[in-house]
C-alpha cells in the first residue's frame, strides 16, 4: 500500500520570504501522480500543484513550485514571496496512474499547518 | 472546474440519531469518495462510491454505520447512523474528474 509522510506538523514563514514544505512517499508503482492541496479555515480543498511521475520537469504554478525527486521518493513544495493568504493547512497526496476504479483514490499525508508572519 | 454543493455545512445532533449528508456535483463524476477529518488533522477515507454498485468501505468503516447512496453520476449521500460523540468530525465528499478532483466544503458534525 502507498504511504505519504509529512513529518513537519507546523511551519512559519515571514511575509515575502520563501518556505519549503517537505513530503516523502512510498510506492512500488512507476506511474503515479502527486499533489499538493491547500485547506484554509473555510475547509475547502484547493489544488495547489500536480506532478505526473513520468515527467522529469518539476511542475510550477506562479509562486508555487515542486522539487520532485523520483528516486528518493520526495516531493517538496516551495512557496516563493509568501503572502498572508498562503496561511493554511497543506496536504501532500498520492494516487496511482490515471485509471478508472478504486485506484483513483487519493492517499493523503498528515498535513502541515503553515502560518505567515506579517 | 466542477463544483460540489455539500449540505448541511454543519449540524448538532443528539446521540442515537442519524444524519444524512448530501453532495451534488454540477457535472458527472465517475467515482465519489467520502472522507472524515478531525479538525487540524488529515483526511481519512471512509468509502468509495460507484454508481449502480455497493460502496467499497475502508478498514474500520462498515456499511451499517455509514450507508452510502449513489443513484446517479452527480449525486451521493452519506448517512452517519446511531451517532455517538465519537462521530463528531468533519465529513467531506470528493469526486474524480478526468483532469483531477473536486471537493465539497465539508459538514461539521457535533454529536451531543
Amino acid at each position: 500500500a502507498q504511504t505519504v509522510t509529512q513529518s513537519q506538523p507546523e511551519m512559519s514563514v515571514q511575509e515575502a520570504e520563501t518556505v519549503t514544505l517537505s513530503c516523502t512517499y512510498d510506492t512500488s508503482e512507476s506511474d503515479y501522480y502527486l499533489f499538493w492541496y491547500k485547506q484554509p479555515p473555510s475547509r475547502q480543498m484547493i489544488l495547489v500543484i500536480r506532478q505526473e511521475a513520468y515527467k522529469q520537469q518539476n511542475a510550477t504554478e506562479n509562486r508555487f513550485s515542486v522539487n520532485f525527486q523520483k528516486a528518493a521518493k520526495s516531493f517538496s513544495l516551495k512557496i516563493s514571496d509568501s503572502q498572508l493568504g498562503d496561511a493554511a493547512m497543506y496536504f501532500c497526496a498520492y494516487r496511482n496512474h490515471w485509471k478508472e476504479g478504486a485506484n483513483s483514490k487519493l492517499t493523503f499525508g498528515k498535513g502541515i499547518t503553515l502560518s505567515v508572519r506579517p | 472546474s466542477a463544483v460540489i454543493s455539500q449540505k448541511p455545512s454543519r449540524d448538532i445532533c443528539q446521540r442515537g440519531t442519524s444524519l444524512t449528508i448530501q453532495c451534488q456535483v454540477d457535472s458527472q463524476v465517475t467515482m465519489m469518495f467520502w472522507y472524515r477529518q478531525q479538525p487540524g488533522q488529515s483526511l481519512t477515507l471512509i468509502a468509495t462510491a460507484n454508481q449502480g454498485s455497493e460502496a467499497t468501505y475502508e478498514s474500520g468503516f462498515v456499511i451499517d454505520k455509514f450507508p452510502i447512496s449513489r443513484p446517479n453520476l452527480t449525486f451521493s449521500t452519506l448517512t452517519v447512523s446511531n451517532m455517538s460523540p465519537e462521530d463528531s468530525s468533519i465529513y467531506l465528499c470528493s469526486g474524480v474528474l478526468h483532469y483531477g478532483y473536486t471537493f465539497g466544503s465539508g459538514t461539521r458534525l457535533t454529536v451531543v
